[in-house]
């Protein structure tokens, strides 16, 4: 069945380091990966997302690329923060509304 | 605009009662979707309605359900609750327009923790 892995499941990072978290999907059909910030007591937020047609996505500190042959895409913070710390999910589907969840990615920012 | 509201944001049942959790949508959204978040499975698909309907279904037993109202607000009902229905459980909602079915950002609420004891 649909399957997303997730690594890795904790990372810990000095502030203004660079965090990277990879996820691979196993449904060929998937077009949407979005990935979610979880903080403790809250819902997941969306932080960004990437559609099959794009390789590589920013928004200020924050990228995800995608390799659609390798079925894995990645999410890359850089200048890492403090308030960065809480639990990171990616996703793969091929539709938004019935999404496939990787494991999470509990990643610690230390001062 | 407001986000996904919940309620309640906490439940304690014990084995065997039944469970009522309500989801109010963002204003405009019309597809609810519903997660169940654990330590063990994490974050897993129930079901999603639109207009009223569940288009799609994830993996649970038929002791889950849902509905969901002309105004777009959604329920899901867990019946003869077991210990490991322990759980957070997220509602999700979108903005559908024609031609991009299942296409548009999903935007979570922060959940309902039930407690079975």
């Amino acid at each position: 069945g649909e399957n997303v892995e997730q690594h890795p499941s904790t990372l810990s990072v000095q502030e203004g380091d660079s965090a990277v978290i990879k996820c691979t999907y196993s449904d060929s059909a998937s077009n949407y990966f979005p990935w979610y910030k979880q903080e403790l007591g809250k819902g997941p937020q969306l932080i960004i997302d990437i559609r099959s047609n794009v390789g590589e996505k920013k928004d200020q500190r924050i990228a995800v690329t995608l390799n659609k042959t390798a079925k894995h895409f990645s999410l890359h913070i850089t200048e890492t923060q403090p308030e960065d710390s809480a639990v990171y999910f990616c996703a793969a589907s091929w539709r938004t509304d019935k999404l496939i969840f990787g494991t999470g990615t509990r990643l610690q920012v230390f001062p | 605009k407001a986000g996904v509201t919940q309620t309640p944001r906490y439940l304690i049942k014990t084995r065997g009662q039944q469970v009522t959790l309500s989801c109010s949508p963002i204003s405009g959204h019309r597809s609810v979707s519903w997660y169940q978040q654990t330590p063990g499975q994490g974050l897993q698909f129930l079901f999603e309605y639109f207009s009223e309907t569940q288009r799609n279904k994830g993996n649970f037993p038929g002791r889950f359900s849902g509905r969901q109202f002309s105004n777009s607000r959604s329920e899901m009902n867990v019946s003869t609750l077991e210990l490991g229905d322990s759980a957070l459980y997220l509602c999700a909602s979108s903005f559908e327009t024609s031609g991009r079915v299942g296409q548009e950002t999903q935007y979570f609420g922060p959940g309902t923790r039930l407690l079975v004891l």
